[in-house]
């Protein structure tokens, strides 16, 4: 089944502890990319990688890392978590030449 | 002023009804629109893509006004199902599909 899984779906940490989201899919796509989604503001990308160690700056993408050493996967890393990093995270995966991205199920993260 | 805007709703509609959503955009340069489904605390899907003539895939109805920057989205004979918020998604206009903009979505809620 094509899909994209993220780990872990709901983590609550304290500030400045790292942590690691991971997300990986199964449908050989060349672009990935990484959205936090809260109320009122909709989907905002992150950071996004149109191909293996290709990786560029979304609209926030601050406090945050990403690496992309194998098609497959694209962790995203925050480093220092703080309370304003508390959101919806989705990871999400395309095709070449469409725009029609595949989400993964997303992952809840509070930071206290 | 957000590149992408939606009115938040909730519209609520009887079953059988039908629902129009308008999203309007910023970018002039924009080329690219699509609206997603989410269902509540689930991730984005692909709805359907909209072209310039517009488009219709069964009850729903996509349209483009490129002169006034929106486009919209018609559902016929509404579903209880149809219940979710619908997301406008708009490209940068200077990143093809890698910098999708996504609007902060419209509530509709389909009662019996």
């Amino acid at each position: 089944e094509a899909q994209v899984t993220q780990n872990p779906r709901y983590l609550i940490t304290v500030t400045g502890k790292k942590l690691t989201v991971t997300c990986s899919q199964n449908m050989n796509h060349e672009y990935m990319s990484w959205y936090r989604q809260d109320p009122g503001l909709g989907l905002r990308q992150i950071y996004y990688s149109m191909n293996v160690e290709v990786t560029d700056k979304g609209d926030v993408p601050e406090g945050y890392k990403v690496s992309r050493k194998e098609k497959r996967n694209f962790p995203l890393i925050l480093e220092s978590p703080s309370p304003n990093q508390t959101s919806l995270y989705f990871c999400a995966s395309r095709g070449r030449g469409t725009g029609e991205l595949f989400f993964g199920e997303g992952s809840r993260l509070t930071v206290l | 002023r957000k590149e992408v805007e939606q009115d938040p709703g909730p519209f609520n509609v009887p079953e059988g009804a039908t629902v129009a959503f308008n999203c309007t955009y910023s970018n002039s340069a924009s080329q690219s629109f699509f609206w997603y489904r989410q269902d509540c605390r689930k991730e984005p899907k692909l709805l359907m893509s909209v072209y310039s003539s517009g488009n219709e895939d069964g009850r729903f109805t996509a349209q483009l006004n490129r002169a006034s920057q929106y486009i919209s989205l018609l559902i016929r004979d509404s579903k209880l199902s149809d219940s979710a918020t619908y997301l406008c998604v708009v490209n940068s206009g200077s990143g093809g599909y890698n910098k999708l903009i996504f609007g902060a979505g419209t509530r509709l809620a389909v009662h019996p």
